[in-house]
């Protein structure tokens, strides 16, 4: 089936240690999402990629940074932990930018401690 | 700026007691509204699109209906399995992302 995959699923890092959290997708599609989601709230963007262009929101903490080395991976980068990064983080994709649902990945649940 | 206020917050039904969820927005030149289940602990599961007032889609005890401000997500006779969080979340015309609301828990006893 085709899906949207993460890994891992659990992660535990160190404050200021920096930890990857990774993305595949196997729809082919051209989007790639990176949101955070903290309990009982939204989903927040932080970034998308469409194709190769990298498009960040303006609140997205420097922090954090990604990578899309092709069509099927993207990479979440967290340069410096902090107590407040710990949080669900979500991946998704669509077939393109406007008016297509996205598919969404399992989760990458991060504890810092 | 895109707003999604989704009401109520939490919602308790016993099994077969039919309701609806509510998603209010503004947004300027709506793309398309998203319905999306959230299970504890995973990624949303995407349920439907809507793109204009008027419009229906119905997937087994669910139906989503949307007008020019809101939409609502009826639920007929639930299950318990039909528990989760329920997310709105529209795209406008100025913007590539989703906004999205913060969801109505839903929980259906048996």
């Amino acid at each position: 089936d085709a899906m949207v995959i993460q890994n891992p699923r659990y992660q535990v890092t160190q404050f200021g240690k920096p930890v990857t959290l990774s993305c595949s997708q196997t729809l082919n599609h051209n989007v790639m999402y990176w949101y955070q989601q903290k309990s009982s709230q939204a989903p927040k963007l932080l970034f998308h990629y469409y194709d190769k262009d990298f498009n960040n929101e303006a609140d997205t903490p420097d922090n954090f940074q990604s990578r899309r080395p092709n069509t099927s991976f993207c990479f979440l980068d967290i340069r410096s932990p902090g107590l407040g990064d710990a949080a669900m983080y979500l991946c998704a994709t669509s077939r393109e930018a406007e008016s297509y649902e996205q598919y969404f990945g399992p989760g990458t649940r991060l504890t810092v401690t | 700026e895109d707003q999604v206020t989704q009401s109520p917050e939490a919602l308790r039904l016993q099994e077969g007691e039919s309701s609806s969820l509510n998603c209010s927005y503004t947004v300027s030149g709506l793309r398309g509204l998203f319905w999306y289940r959230q299970d504890p602990g995973k990624g949303p599961e995407f349920l439907f699109t809507l793109y204009s007032a008027g419009e229906e889609k119905e997937k087994e005890r669910l139906k989503a209906t949307l007008t020019k401000k809101e939409s609502f997500l009826h639920i007929t006779a639930p299950k318990p399995e039909d528990s989760a969080t329920y997310l709105c979340a529209v795209q406008g015309r100025s913007a590539r992302q989703l906004t999205f609301g913060s969801g109505t828990q839903l929980t259906v006893l048996p």
